[in-house]
C-alpha cells in the first residue's frame, strides 16, 4: 500500500534560519507529489506540486521543493524562514493510478520564534 | 478564485442523533469532492470520493451506511454522520477538484464534531 512519511514531527527554528523538511513515499509508480500548509486556524493551501519535469519545484512564499526519484523523496525547503511560517505542513502524493486520491504524511509543526 | 466553504464550522450533537455537514465550492464547478477526516496531531486520511450525479466511492474500513454522502449538484457535497457516537468526534475537511482538472484539490475550512 502507498504510504507517505513525514521525519520530522516538530520543528523549532528561529527567524532566518533554513528550513528543511522531509518527505517520503512509498510507491513504485508514477507520482504526483504536493506540499500543502495549514496555518492555525485556516484551511489547507497548496504550496507547491509536481507533476513531471525540473525535479526543483518552486512554490509561493520562497517555499521549493526537491524531488529524488532514487530516494522516493520530496523534501520542502525555504532558505530564511519567517515568523508567518509557523503552520502545520503536509506532504501528499497521488499515484498515477488512482485519480483523485491524495495521501498524506503525518504532517509537521513548524514553530518559528520571532 | 478556488474557493471551498464548508457548513457549518462547528457542530456539537447528543449521541444517537444525525448530522449534515456542507461543502460548497463557490467559484467553480466541482465534478469530484473528497472527504477526509482528521484526528488529533495525525494527517488527513481520506474517507469518500464524491462524482456529481452518482454513488460515492468509500475508503476501504468506512461505513457507507453511517457517513452518508451525497454530490446532488456540481457545486455542493453533503456529508451526513447518521446515528453519531463520540468515537465520530473529529475534524471532517472536503476538498474539491475543479471540473476537467484532477490535478489540485482546493480544500474547506473544515467541520469540527463533537459528539457528547
Amino acid at each position: 500500500a502507498q504510504s507517505v512519511s513525514q521525519h520530522n514531527h516538530h520543528v523549532i527554528l528561529s527567524e532566518a534560519a533554513s528550513l528543511e523538511l522531509g518527505c517520503n513515499y512509498s510507491y513504485g509508480g508514477t507520482v504526483n507529489l504536493f506540499w500543502y500548509v495549514q496555518y492555525p486556524g485556516q484551511h489547507l493551501q497548496l504550496l507547491l506540486k509536481y507533476f513531471s519535469g525540473d525535479p526543483l519545484v518552486k512554490g509561493i512564499k520562497g517555499f521549493e521543493a526537491e524531488f529524488i526519484k532514487s530516494k522516493f523523496s520530496f523534501n520542502l525547503r525555504k532558505p530564511s524562514v519567517q515568523w508567518s511560517d509557523t503552520a502545520e505542513y503536509f506532504c501528499a502524493v497521488k499515484s498515477s493510478g488512482n485519480t483523485g486520491k491524495l495521501i498524506f504524511g503525518q504532517g509537521t509543526t513548524l514553530q518559528v520564534k520571532p | 478564485g478556488a474557493v471551498v466553504s464548508q457548513h457549518p464550522s462547528r457542530v456539537i450533537c447528543k449521541s444517537g442523533t444525525s448530522v449534515k455537514i456542507e461543502c460548497r465550492s463557490l467559484d467553480f464547478q466541482a465534478t469530484t469532492m473528497f472527504w477526509y477526516r482528521q484526528f488529533p496531531k495525525k494527517s488527513l486520511m481520506l474517507m469518500a470520493t464524491s462524482n456529481e450525479g452518482s454513488k460515492a466511492t468509500y475508503e476501504q474500513g468506512v461505513e457507507k451506511d453511517k457517513f452518508l454522502i451525497n454530490h446532488a449538484s456540481l457545486t455542493l457535497s453533503t456529508l451526513t454522520v447518521t446515528s453519531a457516537h463520540p468515537e465520530d468526534s473529529s475534524f471532517y475537511i472536503c476538498s474539491a477538484e475543479r471540473e476537467g482538472r484532477s490535478d489540485t484539490q482546493y480544500f474547506g475550512p473544515g467541520t469540527r464534531l463533537t459528539v457528547l
